[in-house]
This record gives C-alpha cells, sequence and structure tokens, in this order.
C-alpha cells in the first residue's frame, strides 16, 4: 500500500504554544488528506481535511498545510492545551485509508 | 455528525476460541467498512476493506481464514477473530465511510481492545 509517514514521533509543547506536526506522502496522486487525533484507548477522531486543489485549510485552531510539490502535509495547533495531548496521524485516501506512524504530542502545563 | 459504534469494547478470551466484534453505523449507511489492527505505541495498519453484499478485501499478509469479515448491512460490519492466539491480542478498530471512493472522512469506532489468554 502507499506509505504515509511522519517526521517527529514525539513531541512536546508548552501550554500555550503554537504546535506543528508533520506528514510525508509518497503516493503523489493521492488528492484527500486528513488528520486524525487519538486518544489512549479510544478510536481516531477526525480533525481535518485537505483536497489537493487547496494548499491551506483552516479550522478552530487548526491549519493544515499540503505542499504536493515535495509531498507533505502539516498540522498546526495554535495555543495548544493540555487537551490536546494525544497521538496524531495523518491519512491518504484512495479507495483505502493508510495512516502514518503518529505522533505523540504532549502538553507541558 | 456521523457515528460508529463497535462493540464489545474490551473481550478476553482463551486460546483456540472465536471471538466477533460488531461494528455498527448508527446515522448513516456505510457502504465501506474497514478494519484496522493497533499495536501499542504503533499506527493502524489496515486488515481489510469490506463492502456492503460483496466479499472483503484482505491486506497483504492478513489471514482471511482466521479473520473472517461479515457485511450484510449497510449499517453493521462483523469481524470474526477465528481459533485466537495470545498473538492476535491487540487493538482492533473499524471504521465506516458513507460514500464510496474519494473524498469522504471515515468515522471510527472506539476500538476492541481483545486480549487471548
Amino acid at each position: 500500500g502507499e506509505s504515509v509517514g511522519l517526521h517527529l514521533p514525539t513531541l512536546s509543547v508548552q501550554e500555550g504554544d503554537n504546535s506543528i506536526i508533520n506528514c510525508a506522502y509518497s503516493n503523489s496522486a493521492s488528492d484527500y488528506f486528513i488528520w486524525y487525533k487519538q486518544e489512549s484507548g479510544k478510536g481516531p477522531q477526525f480533525i481535518i481535511d485537505i483536497r489537493s486543489n487547496m494548499d491551506k485549510r483552516q479550522g478552530q485552531r487548526v491549519t493544515v498545510l499540503l505542499n504536493k510539490t515535495v509531498k507533505h502535509l502539516s498540522l498546526q495547533i495554535a495555543a495548544t492545551q493540555p487537551g490536546d495531548s494525544a497521538v496524531y496521524f495523518c491519512a491518504e485516501n484512495s479507495d483505502q485509508f493508510y495512516f502514518g506512524t503518529g505522533t505523540s504530542l504532549t502538553v507541558i502545563p | 455528525g456521523a457515528v460508529v459504534s463497535q462493540h464489545p469494547s474490551r473481550v478476553i478470551c482463551k486460546s483456540g476460541t472465536s471471538v466477533k466484534i460488531e461494528c455498527r453505523s448508527l446515522d448513516f449507511q456505510a457502504t465501506t467498512m474497514f478494519w484496522y489492527r493497533q499495536f501499542p505505541k504503533q499506527s493502524l495498519m489496515l486488515m481489510a476493506t469490506s463492502n456492503e453484499g460483496s466479499k472483503a478485501t484482505y491486506e497483504q499478509g492478513v489471514e482471511k481464514d482466521k479473520f473472517l469479515i461479515n457485511h450484510a448491512s449497510l449499517t453493521l460490519s462483523t469481524l470474526t477473530v477465528t481459533s485466537a492466539h495470545p498473538e492476535d491480542s491487540s487493538f482492533y478498530i473499524c471504521s465506516a465511510s458513507g460514500r464510496r471512493g474519494y473524498n469522504s472522512p471515515l468515522h471510527f469506532g472506539n476500538g476492541t481492545r481483545l486480549t487471548v489468554t
């Protein structure tokens, strides 16, 4: 299957700071990408998505950036809060979803 | 928002027995459901894709006779782990999509923690 990977396995940030989580994908034909948040013992929760005809999309406190030239995706979380502590996955959608390794985000109060 | 219910949330079984996990879409019709497996501190590994009314498509390396998938209706898919062994202990997660193909986010269940003793 396609390879979707993350650059950093762990990330610690101070409460109130901004967080940036990165993801690399390998299938240049992919045209839809999603970020998920997974808390311990739970299933992944949809955060934000972006289609390949866009390079930026904003949600509430989150922004996803897509660089198709280098096949890179990032998730920015503004004013990170303790409740943001979780594992974050990017996923690439064709007929199936393949997930990257995941980045564990820890917010330090 | 779309809700996917997975049951049971935890199950402990003895080696050699079979376990059935249910995945239901509560407020939408799921034309496609996906089954994932997740080991501690690792990513979700796609096991199989099931489309309502047809046979499941299994990923390479996943034994279809061991992990039986049934998607008999637009709201229910089941995964049966047959003759379970301790190495089958894992976190199994289902997800569902309301539309086939592209540009449709998956909605996930809360997973089933399987422990085989």
